[in-house]
């Protein structure tokens, strides 16, 4: 069974500062990886989404990277903002199946 | 367009008893899915439906949780004699359906067994 870990849980950073969340799992042969945003009593908000044959995807200044022989993805968030604050998710799939962490919740200090 | 709808958003209820919890996907997309997220974990697969049918239900926990899909649009998850460790988040998603479609999540329904 895939099992899917995010570290740090909690992240606290003064505005301005880059994000770096990390994301690791298990078993390598994964189709894609997934990083969401959840904000509190909302539903998940897809952010990136880098395909197996990918290293790296980015968008505006959220990047991630994927290395499959290690199992690890980091996301990077460039210049924090408040709205920055939720808690960001990893999901890596298994065919349809998405395999969640706990997440990181990220706290942006104005 | 409209997003993945659920309802209830919360629902309250007490031990013993049968809830239904609905989900209404992205007009269109064939594929849905049913997630389940306790407090402080990352949502968990309960099942998968392609159209009307149920092709993946191994997430289920056991037998007292069900779901539907008569029409391949609306789908109900239902829970018999619910439990007090059933309090979770349930998730809904839907997708076009193929391997590579990205799955777009409805807000939640807020389950608390009292």
């Amino acid at each position: 069974k895939q099992e899917v870990t995010q570290i740090p849980a909690a992240l606290s950073v003064p505005e301005g500062e880059n994000l770096v969340l990390n994301c690791s799992f298990t078993d390598s042969a994964i189709y894609n990886l997934q990083w969401f945003r959840q904000d509190p009593g909302k539903g998940l908000t897809s952010l990136l989404l880098i395909q197996s044959s990918q290293r790296e995807q980015t968008s505006g200044r959220l990047n991630a990277s994927l290395d499959k022989s290690s199992g690890r993805s980091t996301l990077y968030i460039a210049a924090s903002q408040p709205g920055d604050s939720a808690t960001y998710l990893c999901a890596v799939w298994d065919d349809y199946k998405l395999s969640f962490g706990a997440g990181t919740t990220v706290t942006v200090r104005a | 367009g409209a997003g993945v709808s659920q309802t209830p958003s919360n629902k309250v209820t007490e031990k013993g008893k049968y809830v239904e919890l609905r989900c209404d996907p992205i007009s269109g997309h064939t594929a849905l899915y049913w997630y389940r997220q306790s407090l402080g974990q990352g949502p968990e697969f309960l099942i998968y439906f392609q159209g009307t049918g149920a092709a993946d239900d191994s997430g289920l926990p056991n037998d007292r949780f069900f779901a539907v899909r008569p029409e391949g649009s609306v789908s109900t998850l239902k829970i018999q004699r619910t439990e007090r460790g059933d309090s979770a988040v349930y998730l809904c998603a839907s997708s076009f359906g193929t391997l590579t479609d990205t799955q777009y999540f409805g807000p939640g329904t807020r389950l608390t067994v009292l």
